[in-house]
């Protein structure tokens, strides 16, 4: 257990419907980050918090996918009118003074 | 932009034997540089590090990694795997407290 717990662990949703995962940081930690992770391929940065403030964004972050991080705590992270192609392992992980990461266990998400 | 490259996608090796999993990357300045490792459908786990100092770093069970700057490289080592370390690896650079890359990753399979 690396302290840092997602929710859902596993979402199945029809296409076109709106899902949102939540992530809870380690608490002393003012960095959070979302990654996605595709079949076979390693973790794909989507999006950062530093505190409240979102300060990056990927190009992978389409309009239809929202991220918050209201109060600098937990966040969350909303799809919009889902994909199919929106089906993947969502990571969130967290990250204090040291450089070093760490990572939930993710929301695997399947879009039917 | 900064890269990295797992040229391995799997590698088997017998239970007992000795394991070395290849990483290079592609970073202008002095990266920092992670192995990690993921069980099937679980998150990340950070095997070891590389910040400064030392090239080469001990991590948890009984992983060690190397630095060379030359050959801009940081290859995982393990003199004799178990057949619990069966498990994909990933390689990642980052940049101080930043967004970390990630390579492919290399998928463990342990013969018993």
């Amino acid at each position: 257990d690396t302290g840092v717990s997602q929710d859902p662990r596993h979402k199945i949703t029809k296409r076109g419907q709106n899902v949102t995962f939540r992530c809870d940081p380690i608490s002393e930690h003012n960095r959070l980050y979302w990654y996605r992770q595709t079949l076979g391929q390693g973790p794909e940065f989507l999006t950062y918090f530093q505190n409240e403030a979102q300060l990056e964004k990927s190009r992978l972050l389409s309009d239809r996918f929202s991220a918050e991080r209201p109060k600098g705590s937990f966040s969350t992270l909303e799809i919009q009118r889902t994909e199919q192609g929106d089906s993947a392992m969502y990571l969130c992980a967290s990250q204090g003074r040291e450089a070093e990461a760490f990572f939930g266990q993710g929301t695997r998400l399947t879009v039917v | 932009a900064q890269s990295v490259t797992q040229p391995d996608i799997h590698i088997t090796v017998s239970e007992g034997a000795s394991l070395e999993l290849r990483c290079n990357y592609s970073y202008g300045a002095t990266p920092y540089l992670f192995w990690y490792v993921q069980s099937p459908g679980q998150g990340l786990q950070l095997l070891l590090k590389y910040f400064s100092g030392d090239t080469l770093v001990q991590g948890i069970k009984g992983f060690e990694a190397e630095f060379k700057r030359s050959q801009s490289s940081f290859n995982l080592r393990k003199p004799s795997v178990h057949w619990s370390d069966a498990a994909e690896y990933f390689c990642a650079v980052g940049e101080g407290a930043q967004k970390l890359v990630f390579g492919q990753g290399t998928r463990l399979t342990i013969n018993p």
